[in-house]
């Protein structure tokens, strides 16, 4: 069955610490692959994608991910947190035979000062 | 661009009532699709839509249903309500058919009684 798993439920960080959150698929073919960040009392927005290409990339707000086919990983990370950073962060897949995000349970990210 | 806009924010309801909710996608985005969103499960996927067609369908039961309009706002809705139906529903647009980047909208929090 396809699955996607976040390693880490709760991380607390000190500020300016670095973040390393762990996702892995468990998906056959073609995968499209997605961080979203839910904040306090907000909508969850799009940290960044993954279609093809550069396994590395580049998301907002000084987050990037890398993508090994060969583990099936799709890492999140960020060399210093700040607190504003706080927020609820999910991995999602989608295939390219649909369109369906599947997620992971989500990991809660607590950075205090 | 206004984005992906629902209603009504917070609903209360009795178990065996049946409730609509509504979905506004951003302008110009002709795929919508639904999410359930519980502590317990995390986010599912309940459906999409495009060009007022179901396209997929998550592990749902027929309790819940869907459609979208000509103008590609959608509504969802849960009939005999269920304890087990509190959660809250998002719901996410995308630009086009092929298109697997999604933008969620704030969601109705839906507490059954």
């Amino acid at each position: 069955a396809q699955s996607v798993s976040q390693h880490n439920h709760h991380v607390i960080l000190s500020e300016a610490a670095s973040l390393e959150l762990g996702c892995n698929y468990s998906y056959g073919g073609t995968v499209n692959l997605f961080w979203y960040v839910q904040y306090p009392g907000q909508h969850l927005q799009l940290l960044l994608k993954y279609f093809s290409g550069d396994p590395l990339v580049k998301g907002i707000k000084g987050f990037e991910a890398e993508f090994i086919k060969s583990k099936f990983s799709f890492n999140l990370r960020k060399p210093s947190v700040q607190w504003s950073d706080t927020a609820e962060y999910f991995c999602a897949v989608t295939s390219n035979s649909g369109y369906a995000l599947n997620f992971g349970k989500g990991t809660s990210l607590l950075v205090t000062p | 661009k206004a984005g992906v806009t629902q209603t009504p924010r917070y609903l209360i309801k009795t178990r065996g009532q049946q409730v609509t909710l509504s979905c506004s996608p951003i302008s110009g985005h002709r795929s919508v699709s639904w999410y359930q969103q519980t502590p317990g499960q995390g986010l599912q996927f309940l459906f999409e839509y495009f060009s007022e067609t179901q396209r997929n369908k998550g592990n749902f039961p027929g309790r819940f249903s869907g459609r979208q309009f000509s103008n590609s706002r959608s509504e969802m809705n849960v009939s005999t309500l269920e304890l087990g139906d509190s959660a809250l529903y998002l719901c996410a647009s995308s630009p086009s058919q092929g298109s697997h980047e999604q933008y969620f909208g704030p969601g109705t929090r839906l507490t059954v009684t």
